[in-house]
């Protein structure tokens, strides 16, 4: 069985550009996370969504950031404009359900603001 | 203050040593307790779940401690394969999910 997919895996912008970052999680799985990863930390979620709709968006800086998950299937997470400090590696979970089963992750996208 | 602390380490055992991790966490509603393992520059995944009763799998043994809210992630015999960073993950209330910044491990031969 597939796991989570993303992509793309790196992304080089330059300050001021914006940039999508696309997840596809494993089948069946309704909910979906998107995490944010600094270097020496661990993850800390920016958005949870229970099929099409964010459930917990509190951490997600709406100034610049913006997530959709159109038919509670694939999402897509977006930065515009991206700042310096957003260099990091941005990670997709999903799970069976919210108090289900284990949440499993995609290999992230790593990227890097110039 | 964090939800979850941990001491990032590093941590550099020789192989065959028994090294034992420790976290504390902030939150006495917490519900679930886990330990994920990342390797350099992958994503997390679960190693284990953390039982107030404690729990083994092998070589690892998961122990959680409610009342000092205190959770730790033995691991005996060493292995150069267990070279990791060890990610503390406490599961509150909401059902998210909030990790410790991580202990790296290196397992030298």
């Amino acid at each position: 069985e597939a796991g989570v997919v993303q992509s793309p895996r790196y992304k080089i912008i330059e300050k001021k550009q914006p940039v999508a970052f696309w997840c596809n999680p494993i089948s069946g799985h309704n909910t979906l996370y998107w995490y944010l990863q600094n270097l020496g930390q661990g993850p800390e979620l920016l958005i949870r969504y229970e099929n099409e709709e964010a459930v917990d968006d509190s951490q997600l800086p709406k100034d610049r950031f913006s997530a959709e998950r159109l038919k509670g299937v694939d999402s897509t997470l977006k930065i515009q404009p991206a700042e310096l400090g957003d260099s990091a590696v941005y990670l997709c979970a999903s799970s069976l359900g919210v108090d289900r089963g284990t949440q499993y992750f995609g290999p992230g996208t790593r990227l890097l603001v110039l | 203050r964090k939800e979850v602390e941990q001491d990032p380490g590093p941590f550099n055992v020789p192989e065959g040593a028994t090294v034992a991790f420790n976290c504390t966490y902030s939150n006495s509603a917490s519900q679930s307790f886990f330990w994920y393992r990342q390797d350099c520059r992958k994503e997390p995944k679960l190693l284990m779940s953390v039982y107030s009763s404690g729990n083994e799998d092998g070589r690892f043994t998961a122990q959680l401690n409610r009342a000092s809210q205190y959770i730790s992630l033995l691991i005996r015999d060493s292995k150069l394969s267990d070279s990791a960073t060890y990610l503390c993950v406490v599961k509150t209330g909401a059902n998210n999910l909030f990790f410790g910044t991580g202990t790296r491990l290196t397992v030298i031969p």
